[in-house]
């Protein structure tokens, strides 16, 4: 079946950085474009960042633009996230989702990840 | 950037009632949105996608309908396990946007 289990969450400084993991299974991850969406506190969804199911494309929300960084690592069936300089903005839970449609960049998400709470407070 | 707006903010309703859940968005995005539903500690649950396409294993009593900016999300006889904040979203252009959610209450 398909799993997306996240992990690399925790409690960091303002200003420092975090790698998030996403590892998934159960289906062809090179056929699908993958996201990352976080949810802070009591608050609703935001897109954070995208990679495309050909790796070629990668989209920030604005929020987020030049300080995180998407990635994937096919032989690894793997998302990353890698955020840097980071603030008391960014505490959420963080969560990997599949598009659920192949070969697509955009569409809704059929498969979440149980998420990762990222802190950031000194 | 598409802003998309959901009422009411939140519903208190008894089982077996008809709920319509709404949401609009300020410019048309064709039928590229979807819905969700969320129980509080767990992740996004997918029930609708694209605008009135059951996802996989979603009851029947959940249906989607609409285009361009006005959609909206039925769930046709309320059942207790149905509680949780619900959200749409577009995908029809960037940024991608949800809505800010309403939450169903059983009465």
């Amino acid at each position: 079946q398909v799993q997306l289990v996240e992990s690399g969450g925790g409690v960091v400084q303002p200003g420092r950085s975090l790698r998030l993991s996403c590892v998934v299974s159960g289906f062809s991850f090179d056929t699908y474009t993958m996201y990352w969406v976080r949810q802070a506190p009591g608050k609703g969804l935001e897109w954070v960042a995208v990679v495309t199911y050909d790796a070629v494309n990668k989209y920030y929300a604005d929020s987020v633009k030049g300080r995180f960084t998407i990635s994937r690592d096919s032989s690894k069936n793997t998302v990353f996230l890698q955020m840097n300089s980071l603030g008391p903005e960014d505490t959420a839970v963080y969560y990997c989702a599949r598009v659920g449609r192949t070969s697509v960049t955009r569409g809704g998400f059929d498969y979440w990840g149980q998420g990762t709470l990222v802190t950031v407070s000194s | 950037e598409i802003v998309m707006t959901q009422s009411p903010a939140t519903l208190s309703v008894s089982p077996g009632e008809r709920v319509i859940l709404s949401c609009r968005a300020s410019q048309t995005v064709s039928t590229n949105l979807a819905w969700y539903q969320q129980k509080p500690g767990q992740a996004p649950r997918l029930l609708i996608y694209p605008a009135s396409t059951r996802a996989t294993g979603v009851p029947a009593r959940f249906s989607g309908s609409g285009f361009g900016t006005e959609f909206t999300l039925t769930i046709s006889s309320l059942q207790s396990e149905d509680f949780g904040v619900y959200y749409c979203q577009q995908y029809n252009y960037w940024p991608l946007a949800f809505g800010q959610g309403t939450r169903v209450e059983i009465k």
